[in-house]
């Protein structure tokens, strides 16, 4: 059971706008920033989304972030063949002395 | 160019140890915070320790608090993750990860390829 909560799977076909959520309490998301990473599969995690709603240079303007209270979301415009692949969010958690929190992930299929 | 590569990983019986490293380049190594990242096969990943560029102030999942420990050596550009007591649970792959910012440990922007421990008998 994660901290952060994911939707397990999205989908959308190409060219569509889909949306992952990411809900978490006061002691994560509530008091700092969100990260997000897509991982391909078989490699490494990366990058996507930092503090909340910045993009590493590389990333695509389709990706985006945003953050509300104690959730966040990640938005895809113009999906493509090649965003299919796993979302992960992740934020510091202050309690217990302080720690990083995960996302369980969310499987993104282009149909 | 940022390098991460981890090795150590392998084969160990339930109750065993194992020591980590991870030999970092292209970065200065001890201005940044460093972590390790764990994704058991077919799961999700799994934030595990973090340590600040000094190595003076460390961080631990719950899950691994009292049984495994991280530290590096700045004037070998090494991260290191000592593992006692291992459990069939601490079955996956391991990354090493470098923060984004100084020792904001969170943000992480380069990971390592992975290595792999299982833990089995």
């Amino acid at each position: 059971q994660s901290v952060l909560t994911q939707p397990p799977s999205a989908s959308g076909t190409p060219g569509q706008r889909v949306t992952i959520s990411c809900s978490g309490s006061s002691s994560n998301i509530g008091s700092n920033t969100v990260n997000w990473y897509q991982q391909l599969p078989g490699t490494a995690p990366k990058l996507l989304i930092y503090s909340n709603n910045q993009r590493p240079s590389g990333v695509p303007d389709r990706f985006s972030g945003s953050k509300s209270g104690t959730s966040a979301s990640l938005a895809i415009s113009g999906l493509q063949s090649e965003d299919e692949a796993d979302y992960y969010c992740a934020a510091w958690d202050d309690s217990l002395n302080g720690h990083v929190v995960f996302g369980g992930g969310t499987k993104l299929t282009v149909l | 160019e940022v390098q991460l590569v981890e090795s150590g990983g392998g084969l160990v019986q339930p109750g065993g140890s194992l020591r980590l490293s991870c030999a970092a380049s292209g970065f200065t190594f001890s201005s940044y915070a460093m972590s390790w990242v764990r994704q058991a096969p077919g799961k999700g990943l799994e934030w595990v320790s973090g340590i600040s560029g000094s190595g003076g102030s460390t961080y631990y999942a719950d899950s691994v608090k009292g049984r495994f420990t991280i530290s590096r050596d700045n004037s070998k550009n090494t991260l290191y993750l000592q593992m006692i007591s291992l459990r069939a649970e601490d079955t996956a792959v391991y990354y090493c990860a470098k923060a984004r910012y100084g020792d904001y440990i969170p943000t992480i922007d380069y990971w390592g390829q992975g290595t792999l421990v299982t833990v089995s008998s």
